[in-house]
């Protein structure tokens, strides 16, 4: 199993500003997953970021908006840029220790931009 | 393209009732199916996992069955309780280290 850890657990920011999520693993893993929730929606994934490789985004997801650091096997941040009200979400980090098996998620980063 | 839907998207029990939850996926080219728990406002707890090539697993009250053929899987949740409140998304894993999610049955279990 794996134990999660994501800072901050929630945030009130002013549009325009920017945000980094840090989310800390207990074990190293190669693949660290990043999604976002909107209100009353389910999971999106983000991006996926690997040690030592740039973020891999999904459609729709831009590195300019969404930046992701992944400086070691137990640590990454996500940055969300230029931040407007349809920013607030829920976005949380995920791991697999072991690939393509289960997914372990963070407690999340509640958003909210005004 | 992968679609992954659950029904029903609300539930309304009285405590100690049993109930089955569905998910249902278009591909059937599945690593693996999970199904987690999420409360308001937080983040997502691995309840179940099953691989591929299993047809079920159990945790405690809690079975989850898989049938890759149909592209179905339901939770079954024995003796409900208002602790089990919450809303409960099913995750299909395929290639490349991507899930799909459902949107989630959200689940009152009424004292």
């Amino acid at each position: 199993s794996a134990v999660i850890s994501q800072k901050p657990s929630r945030d009130i920011c002013q549009r325009g500003t920017s945000l980094t999520i840090q989310c800390q693993v207990d074990s190293q893993v190669t693949m660290m997953f990043w999604y976002r929730q909107q209100p009353g929606q389910s999971l999106t994934l983000i991006a996926t970021a690997n040690q030592g490789s740039e973020a891999t985004y999904e459609s729709g997801f831009v590195i300019d908006k969404f930046p992701i650091s992944r400086p070691n096997l137990t640590f990454s941040t996500l940055t969300v840029s230029n931040m407007s009200p349809e920013d607030s979400s829920i976005y949380l980090c995920s791991v697999e220790v072991v690939r393509n098996t289960e997914a372990f998620f963070g407690q999340g980063t509640r958003l909210t931009v005004v | 393209k992968q679609e992954v839907t659950q029904i029903p998207a609300a539930l309304s029990v009285p405590e100690g009732e049993n109930l089955v939850l569905n998910c249902s996926f278009t591909d059937s080219a599945i690593y693996n199916l999970q199904w987690f728990r999420q409360d308001p406002g937080k983040g997502l707890t691995s309840l179940l996992l099953i691989q591929s090539s299993q047809r079920e697993q159990t945790s405690g009250r809690l079975n989850a069955s898989l049938d890759k053929s149909s592209g179905r899987s339901t939770l079954y949740i024995a003796a409900s309780q208002p602790g089990d409140s919450a809303t409960y998304l099913c995750a299909v894993l395929y290639n490349f280290n991507k899930f799909y999610f459902g949107s989630g049955t959200k689940l009152n279990v009424k004292p």
